[in-house]
């Protein structure tokens, strides 16, 4: 099916280890996101893309990195993982294409990632 | 700096009753507004947007959300809710930042209907 997906669902890592959260949308947006939901904190961007080899950091990018070679993929890295960053990341793309705000961002399944 | 506040972040009610939920943006532009519901164990889904033209904004499942400019605001209502209703609502603006258009959220607002 078209869309947009997550890998994995869930993990779970140690701390100090390296995990890559993979994202892959079918639809060629050039836009794409990246947000962890937390109690409180509500959806806060990570980094985003506005296209291949171009991206950009959001509200929390540290502890993140991000690369975008290919227009339908956008893996999130955390290099080191922390007790902090145990949450729920949800990757979204968006088209750039028509009407400045008229295309919604569409949004993955989301990855449930707890660090010990 | 651009941000969206939702006041409300925490909402019971019970079923029948007149929702309304609030949410105020920070932006001196032009800018583009969502809402986005995400029931249960499940990801982000539109409801509704604003973009131009009629500011009263219809969208799916009986939701409707005014912009007021004057206000900065872009509250979203449905006259009588449902259990099904129960979900995290999410308001959203869409502004310009560094030449790119980014989506800014609310925090959220976790309604819950009674049955």
């Amino acid at each position: 099916d078209a869309g947009i997906t997550q890998s994995p669902r869930y993990k779970i890592t140690e701390t100090g280890r390296q995990v890559t959260l993979m994202c892959h949308q079918t639809w060629s947006h050039s836009y794409m996101f990246w947000y962890r939901q937390d109690l409180g904190h509500g959806l806060r961007l990570i980094y985003y893309s506005a296209a291949a080899d171009i991206t950009d950091k959001g509200e929390v990018p540290d502890g993140y990195v991000v690369s975008r070679s290919k227009t339908e993929n956008f893996p999130l890295t955390l290099e080191s993982a922390t007790r902090s960053q145990t949450s729920v990341y949800f990757c979204a793309s968006r088209s750039a294409s028509g009407r400045v705000g008229y295309n919604e961002q569409f949004f993955g399944p989301g990855t449930r990632l707890t660090v010990l | 700096a651009q941000s969206v506040s939702q006041h409300n972040h925490h909402v019971i009610l019970s079923e029948a009753a007149s929702l309304e939920l609030g949410c105020n943006y920070s932006y001196g532009g032009t800018v583009n507004l969502f809402w986005y519901v995400q029931y249960p164990g499940q990801h982000l889904q539109l409801l509704l947007k604003y973009f131009s033209g009629d500011p009263l904004v219809k969208g799916i499942k009986g939701f409707e959300a005014e912009f007021i400019k004057s206000k900065f605001s872009f509250n979203l209502r449905k006259p009588s809710v449902q259990w099904s209703d129960t979900a995290e609502y999410f308001c959203a603006g869409l502004m310009n930042s560094g030449g790119y258009q980014k989506v800014t959220f609310g925090i959220g607002t976790k309604l819950q209907v009674i049955p």
